[in-house]
């Protein structure tokens, strides 16, 4: 059974530009999350999706938007790159509801802003 | 807000020895805790729950402690070995957070050989 797949891996981008990041769940998961990951943090909640709705949002700014599509799929998006959106962007899916049991996670975006 | 806290950030043990990781947790309604390892490169890996009505659940060569009393959640890793070496989360699960879960800062355990 396949895991849950991002990409890209890594990624460099320049102040001001954006990115998309792209996540498959293993399947027959509906639930989707995304976190960000910094050197010494935890992970810090993004956004939730279930069935294409979107369930559950983090304290972020709006520069950051996600959706997710009839197959699952997830993509995320992050709009006028700062340098503090360096970051590894961690995706995981589920069953159903993030908080009743295991989230799989992908190996993470790499995210790096210049 | 609620948080978790975890009371040392980095952890060194000699390998074969028995490993302690630490969790304090603040919302004494949360009703499940997870734990998840995430060693370098790679996404955190599940590793075992725990539901509140418990205060104690064993996997393999590790066992999760709740103590609701003090908000304290402890990971005990039986005979660590060198692949044990990572960063080990824990996570809440409180009542009013639409199911979504609290993260701890991460404590990493380093094996000394």
């Amino acid at each position: 059974k396949a895991g849950v797949t991002q990409t890209p891996r890594y990624l460099i981008k320049t102040r001001g530009q954006q990115v998309t990041l792209s996540c498959s769940p293993i399947s027959g998961h509906r639930s989707v999350s995304w976190y960000q990951q910094t050197p010494g943090q935890g992970l810090q909640f993004l956004f939730e999706y279930f069935s294409e709705t979107q369930r559950n949002k983090g304290n972020f700014p709006g520069r950051f938007s996600g959706r997710q599509f009839s197959n699952s799929r997830s993509e995320m998006n992050v709009s006028t790159l700062e340098l503090g959106d360096s970051a590894l962007y961690l995706c995981a899916s589920s069953l159903s509801v993030p908080g009743t049991g295991e989230l799989f996670f992908g190996e993470g975006s790499r995210l790096t802003v210049l | 807000g609620e948080s978790v806290g975890l009371h040392l950030p980095t952890l060194s043990v000699q390998e074969g020895d028995n490993s302690i990781i630490n969790c304090a947790y603040s919302n004494s309604a949360s009703d499940y805790f997870i734990w998840y390892k995430q060693e370098s490169g790679k996404g955190p890996q599940f590793i075992i729950d725990i539901r509140s009505n418990m205060d104690k659940r064993q996997g393999q060569r590790v066992t999760v402690l709740l103590n609701k009393t003090v908000k304290h959640l402890s990971l005990q890793i039986a005979a660590t070995q060198p692949g044990d070496s990572a960063v080990y989360f824990c996570a809440e699960n409180p009542p009013d957070s639409n199911y979504q879960l609290i993260w701890g800062a991460g404590t990493k355990l380093i094996i000394k050989p």
